[in-house]
């Protein structure tokens, strides 16, 4: 069965300093993977997706994630975090189709210290 | 571009009382998906709808249901609510033949 795994469920890091959200994924076939981030009490912006092509795709809001077929992995990377990019963040999977539902993982809340 | 919107933000219901929750799609997306999220359950497919019909749901009983309007706005309906029905239901768009899915900002259902 498809599956998304978000080993870390809270991360704290110091503002200016670097990020990475890891996110595995269990699928059939090549997925499609999205990153999603969600601020207390809102909806899901699309922050990047990876469809095929260049494994490193660039986001909005400065993230970067890098698809690595061989571990089935697609990490959610910053260079700098501020304090606004603290929220939750979703790694999410789905097919080339439309209609495919997002299987979604259980999602990783940043805090960002001072 | 207006994104998708959502009303209302907030319902309170009693539970076995019904519950309607409307979406709007960012304009020209005509596939409209339905998902809860609940405490501790992450984010569950509910319905999706592509012109006007049901094309795929989820592992949700049949009281959860909804429909496509001509205008591609959507409607979800849960009825006979239980506690555990309450969740924030996130609306999603897209265009047709993709799956890039973009939120709403969700209504927040209480069940009481």
């Amino acid at each position: 069965a498809q599956s998304v795994t978000q080993p870390d469920i809270h991360i704290t890091v110091s503002e200016g300093a670097s990020l990475e959200l890891r996110c595995n994924y269990s699928y059939g076939a090549t997925p499609y993977l999205f990153w999603y981030v969600q601020s207390p009490g809102q909806g899901l912006q699309l922050l990047l997706k990876y469809f095929s092509g260049d494994t490193l795709v660039q986001g909005i809001k400065g993230f970067e994630a890098e698809f690595k077929r061989s571990q089935s992995s697609f990490n959610l990377r910053k260079p700098s975090v501020h304090w606004s990019d603290a929220a939750e963040y979703f790694c999410a999977v789905g097919l080339n189709q439309a209609g495919t539902a997002l299987i979604f993982g259980k999602g990783t809340t940043l805090s960002v210290s001072s | 571009e207006a994104g998708v919107t959502q009303s209302p933000t907030h319902l309170i219901k009693t539970r076995g009382q019904q519950a309607t929750l409307r979406c709007s799609p960012i304009s020209g997306h005509t596939s409209v998906y339905w998902y809860q999220q609940a405490l501790g359950l992450g984010l569950q497919f509910l319905l999706w709808y592509d012109e006007g019909e049901e094309r795929n749901r989820g592992n949700f009983p049949p009281r959860f249901s909804g429909r496509q309007f001509p205008n591609y706005s959507s409607e979800l309906n849960v009825n006979a609510l239980e506690l555990e029905d309450s969740a924030l239901y996130l609306c999603a768009s897209s265009l047709a033949n993709t799956d890039t899915q973009y939120f709403g900002p969700g209504t927040r259902l209480t069940v009481l």
